[in-house]
């Protein structure tokens, strides 16, 4: 059974301040790993998108990845009232057949003013 | 944009009554899946298609839910009868290509409510 453990929340950070949003996942052969943003009520929306091991920044956003320790981090830098939501961690497996996302169940982030 | 597009965005049916979701993913995409995601968890994938073949319905329910992606485009997701336990928000996404390092991008979803 493939796991992905993410702290549920809700986390809660003033604006302007650094959030950081943790994810382990269980299943060793993940290659690719997404992180979602999704609204109250609405879809998810990809953010971030991260295969190789160290860092990746695209904005305010910084995606680390760490596949030895099965982990996987998003940081949003100077973090305004519109990032409060929550966010999905999606690691996919590698080798042939289906490349489902197995999803985790969200970290809740409320950014306060 | 390129986006997904689904129809109904909500729907309320009553239990035992059959029940039907459409979506048309981004032009060009080959890969097709849709997912079930309930209040407070991360979506679960119910089917996912290559072209008009069914690559994992393992997870799909399979007795009351059907989907089927004739033309290789748009696809229908189907349930019949709808019980209560199926209310929950019902997402199309579709990526480039299957292979674990296609992105995929999710439709606005069906909300259904079954009463």
């Amino acid at each position: 059974q493939k796991e992905v453990e993410q702290n549920s929340g809700p986390l809660s950070v003033p604006e302007g301040a650094i959030a950081s949003l943790n994810c382990t996942y269980s299943d060793r052969v993940s290659q690719s790993f997404f992180w979602y943003r999704q609204y109250s009520g609405k879809s998810p929306e990809l953010i971030m998108s991260i295969y190789s091991n160290g860092d990746k920044e695209d904005g305010r956003f910084t995606a680390q990845l760490n596949k030895a320790s099965q982990y996987v981090s998003l940081l949003i830098r100077d973090s305004q009232p519109s990032d409060s939501a929550t966010y999905l961690c999606a690691p996919s497996p590698s080798g042939a057949g289906s490349y489902q996302l197995t999803f985790g169940k969200g970290t809740k982030l409320s950014v306060i003013p | 944009e390129a986006e997904v597009a689904q129809s109904p965005r909500y729907k309320i049916t009553e239990k035992s009554q059959a029940v039907a979701f459409w979506c048309d993913p981004i032009s060009g995409h080959a890969t097709l899946y849709w997912y079930r995601q309930i209040l407070g968890q991360g979506p679960e994938l119910l089917v996912q298609f290559q072209d008009e073949s069914v690559v994992d319905d393992s997870q799909l329910p399979k007795d009351r839910f059907s989907a089927e992606r004739l033309k290789g485009v748009d696809s229908t997701l189907k349930i019949q009868p709808a019980e209560l336990g199926d209310s929950a928000m019902y997402l199309c996404a579709s990526s480039l290509d299957q292979g674990a390092y296609n992105e995929q991008f999710f439709g606005p979803g069906t909300r259904l409510t079954v009463l």
